[in-house]
């Protein structure tokens, strides 16, 4: 049973691209997680999803960043327009949908560059 | 009030000594409650989870005061290896949303 598979590991983009992050769970699990985290700090959540639904989304910021979880294929964390303030290693965990005592597992991260 | 406090340390103890560090969350509603490790630039990887009776796995000892909304982490007869980044998480029941505190970094000295 795989991990949680995240990719690329390392993104650079330009300012103005757009940036696509990858998490495809692990075998079962269908609630995910996207947490971004700045150098030296600590896991910010940004977006909660279980397949075809954001069930909370509430630390995304509003304008330039999407997320997704289709029924088919991975999770997709989007950023339009990038600028330098998103260089960050973005998280996503996944857990399986039983109960609330179920851990979390995370994949090795993407690290977003913007130059 | 942030949802999860951790002090961010750093905590600096020889090797062999005992450390404990806590965490606070503002939620009372909050239902579930890990510890997870993370050493640099990799992801966080699951230590222990906290049980309303406290738990003790080797040297790693949990526990759950709910009435005073905190858990605790200690660590006994510490290693080198156990220098990392040490992230409570809650868990509030009906959105479960998993929300870290930013983490206590311990460094163990030889």
């Amino acid at each position: 049973n795989a991990g949680v598979m995240q990719n690329p590991r390392h993104l650079v983009r330009r300012r103005g691209q757009e940036a696509r992050l990858r998490c495809s769970p692990m075998k079962g699990h269908s609630h995910v997680y996207w947490y971004r985290q700045l150098p030296e700090e600590g896991l910010k959540f940004m977006v909660y999803l279980q397949k075809e639904n954001i069930i909370d989304e509430s630390g995304m910021p509003k304008e330039r960043f999407s997320a997704e979880f289709p029924k088919e294929g991975p999770s997709i964390l989007r950023i339009q327009q990038v600028v330098r303030g998103d260089s960050a290693a973005y998280f996503c965990a996944s857990r399986l949908p039983t109960g609330v005592n179920t851990e979390a597992f995370f994949g090795q991260g993407t690290r977003l560059t913007v130059v | 009030r942030k949802e999860v406090e951790q002090d961010p340390g750093p905590f600096n103890v020889p090797e062999g000594a005992t450390v404990a560090f806590n965490c606070t969350y503002s939620n009372s509603a909050s239902q579930s409650f890990f510890w997870y490790r993370q050493d640099c630039r990799k992801e966080p990887k699951l230590l222990m989870s906290v049980y309303s009776s406290g738990n003790e796995d080797g040297r790693f000892t949990a526990q759950l005061n709910r009435a005073s909304q905190y858990i605790s982490l200690l660590i006994r007869d510490s290693k080198l290896s156990d220098s990392a980044t040490y992230l409570c998480v809650v868990v509030t029941s009906g959105t479960y949303k998993y929300i870290f505190g930013t983490g206590t970094r311990l460094k163990v000295l030889a």
